[in-house]
């Protein structure tokens, strides 16, 4: 089993609806939560950042995380054809860090 | 901002032949990484650098190098190329201090034939 498991997708939706993406982990130690976004040919970038449990918001985005379910989600609001991508969760316990990706989650916002 | 450059984008080597991917970071971050990105695998850890002068394996190091040139720059050396090594390779950095994020450079596409 993965440390860090994400549906692959792909994920279809209309331009405007909300979208949700989750992930889960097994390691009780994770502390801090990331979500990246990859375009095709591009590096991942940086989208949200969060330790321990709770919620996070940043313009359209909010990353959502229980510890005591290890479930990590992100949150669209008002998606964009230029919201499709793939989508990284990602874990570290603390320290100089040992990052577990997921695979990603492929979204596609539809015009 | 250039934040991560890696050279070169694209690379086709003969199996056996060796190459070096070069990194570089303007963000003056003390930790390098470099990881390997396979479809359904997601990003695996080759190798890393804490801080200038140090490296240590990540989760598939064999059949890989690491020099942490200087500050700036971390370079990833293969040096007998195998088939198994086609993929596409990423470079991080993340700043001073604990806990940090990661942030990336666009990637080097490498295939082995």
């Amino acid at each position: 089993q993965k440390e860090v498991e994400q549906d692959p997708g792909p994920l279809s939706v209309p331009e405007g609806a909300i979208v949700s993406l989750n992930c889960t982990y097994s390691n009780s130690a994770f502390q801090y939560f990331m979500w990246y976004r990859q375009y095709s040919r591009k590096g991942p970038e940086l989208l949200m950042y969060t330790y321990s449990s709770g919620n996070k918001e940043d313009g359209r985005f909010t990353a959502q995380v229980d510890k005591s379910s290890k479930y990590i989600s992100l949150f669209i609001r008002d998606s964009q054809p230029s919201d499709s991508a793939t989508y990284l969760c990602a874990s570290h316990s603390g320290g100089y860090q040992k990052v577990t990706f997921g695979t990603g989650t492929k979204l596609q916002v539809i015009p | 901002n250039a934040g991560v450059t890696q050279t070169p984008k694209f690379q086709v080597l003969k199996t056996g032949q060796s190459m070096t991917l070069q990194c570089a970071q303007d963000m003056n971050h003390n930790s390098m990484y470099w990881y390997r990105q396979d479809p359904g695998m997601g990003l695996r850890l080759i190798y890393y650098s804490a801080s200038e002068g140090t490296t240590d394996k990540g989760e598939v190091p064999n059949g890989y190098n690491v020099s942490r040139l200087n500050k700036r720059e971390f370079s990833l050396r293969l040096e007998s190329a195998a088939p198994s090594q086609t993929s596409v390779y990423f470079c991080a950095s993340s700043g001073t201090g604990l806990n940090q994020p990661q942030h990336f450079g666009d990637g080097t596409r490498l295939s082995i034939l």
